[in-house]
């Protein structure tokens, strides 16, 4: 069966650090890839998304990912984080002939001290 | 910009009321989801749809049904409502190519 690991919970950055946040998931295929970000009381919103092509992807908010398919991982990076991306991220999953249903890894709470 | 909305923000209601969880988009999407969001287990899909009138299950369907009368409107309804689906829910739609816009979400309280 398809699914998606985001192996940490929780993760605590400096701001102006770098960040990455780490994704995996298990498919026979090349699926579609996708980053949302949740802040508090919200809904999600769109990252970025990967289909084909380049493997890095470049978002929002200055976030990109790589797409790897040897280690089926896809993680989220920001070379410098501000304390406004404080906030739950969500690593997702698709695949072809689904009607666009996703799959979501269980999110990754970012924390960032001033 | 696609606007996705849902009736309520926070709801409350008591076990074994009938529960209607309204959503609404603007952009003529095609597909329409319901997910809940529990702590440490992410976004689960209750059920979506491809089509006016046209439903299918996902992976936790057991306690709720949907409703698709006009495209633009999915309605999840929770028959009989239970302390355990108390839940964060989440609207989403899509028009097709991939990726879901969401609603801001509806936390509701089972007493």
């Amino acid at each position: 069966a398809q699914s998606v690991t985001q192996p940490d919970i929780h993760i605590t950055v400096s701001e102006g650090a770098s960040l990455e946040l780490r994704c995996n998931y298990s498919y026979g295929a090349t699926p579609y890839l996708f980053w949302y970000v949740q802040s508090p009381g919200q809904g999600l919103q769109l990252l970025l998304k990967y289909f084909s092509g380049d493997t890095l992807v470049q978002g929002i908010k200055g976030f990109e990912a790589e797409f790897k398919r040897s280690q089926s991982s896809f993680n989220l990076r920001k070379p410098s984080v501000h304390w406004s991306d404080a906030a739950e991220y969500f690593c997702a999953v698709g695949f072809s002939g689904g009607y666009n249903k996703l799959i979501f890894g269980a999110g990754t709470r970012l924390a960032v001290h001033p | 910009d696609v606007k996705v909305t849902q009736s309520s923000r926070y709801l409350v209601k008591r076990t074994g009321e009938k529960v209607f969880l309204e959503c609404v988009q603007d952009m003529d999407h095609e597909n329409m989801f319901w997910y809940r969001q529990d702590p440490g287990l992410g976004l689960r899909l209750i059920y979506f749809s491809y089509d006016v009138k046209m439903k299918e299950k996902g992976d936790i369907p057991e306690g709720y049904s949907v409703s698709r009368e006009k495209k633009e409107r999915f309605s999840l309804i929770l028959e009989s409502a239970s302390t355990n689906q108390t839940s964060m829910y989440l609207c989403a739609s899509s028009p097709g190519g991939r990726g879901l816009f969401f609603g801001p979400g509806t936390r509701l309280t089972v007493l």
